[in-house]
């Protein structure tokens, strides 16, 4: 069964700074996609960024870039220059061809100002 | 383009009861999945629909189901309500179910259990 883990319950950084939410995730698949989601207070998920696992370079999305580890199963988020607007909840998760999102169970990010 | 709409946003309702909750998908888009959030954890798969048939089915009673209908729009029904219900029920649409396709979720339905 597929399994995601997000070990940081609550993370919190200093605005502008860097912070980096850690994921592992449990497959045997070897075609899968990994992503990961921001829940605001508004309830909404909001794709920050994603990962094919056939591709080797880790995936960046302006201040959001992933380090992939492919062999660990470890997929963790690095976000630059932490913004007030990032503070939210981040959910990482794993999909397998057309089936369901898995995801873990969350790390919530503070920024203090 | 309107978003991934779900209605209601907030519902009581009290045990042994029956619900409907709403979604319609973005315009285009063929695929529509649920997922319950219970507070504190992340969203657990409950059904997925492409085309008006479903394609998965996640570890829930059969108390859950769901359907699509033609415009791809797509209700979720739970009968004999119990407490453990009350969570945060999100719809998520997608162009296809495939591969990375982004999937873009509604801002769900808070169903509380009395």
């Amino acid at each position: 069964a597929q399994t995601v883990t997000q070990s940081q319950p609550e993370m919190s950084v200093q605005e502008a700074e860097t912070v980096t939410l850690s994921c592992t995730y449990d497959t045997s698949e070897s075609d899968y996609y990994l992503f990961w989601y921001k829940q605001p207070p508004s309830r909404q998920m909001i794709l920050v960024i994603r990962q094919e696992a056939y591709k080797q370079q880790n995936a960046t999305e302006n201040r959001f870039s992933v380090n992939f580890q492919k062999a660990a199963k470890s997929f963790s988020l690095k976000i630059s220059d932490s913004q007030l607007g990032d503070a939210a909840m981040y959910f990482c998760a794993e999909k397998q061809g057309a089936q369901k999102l898995v995801f873990g169970q969350g790390t919530r990010l503070t920024i203090n100002p | 383009d309107a978003g991934v709409t779900q209605s209601p946003t907030h519902l009581i309702k009290t045990r042994g009861q029956h619900v409907t909750l709403r979604c319609s998908p973005i315009s285009g888009h063929k695929s529509v999945s649920w997922y319950q959030q219970v507070l504190g954890q992340g969203p657990q798969f409950i059904f997925q629909y492409y085309e008006k048939e479903e394609r998965g089915r996640g570890n829930f009673p059969d108390r859950f189901s769901a359907r699509q209908f033609p415009n791809y729009s797509s209700e979720l029904n739970v009968n004999a309500l119990l407490l453990g219900d009350s969570a945060l029920y999100l719809c998520a649409s997608s162009s296809s179910p495939t591969g990375n396709t982004e999937a873009f979720f509604g801002q769900g339905t808070r169903l509380t259990v009395v």
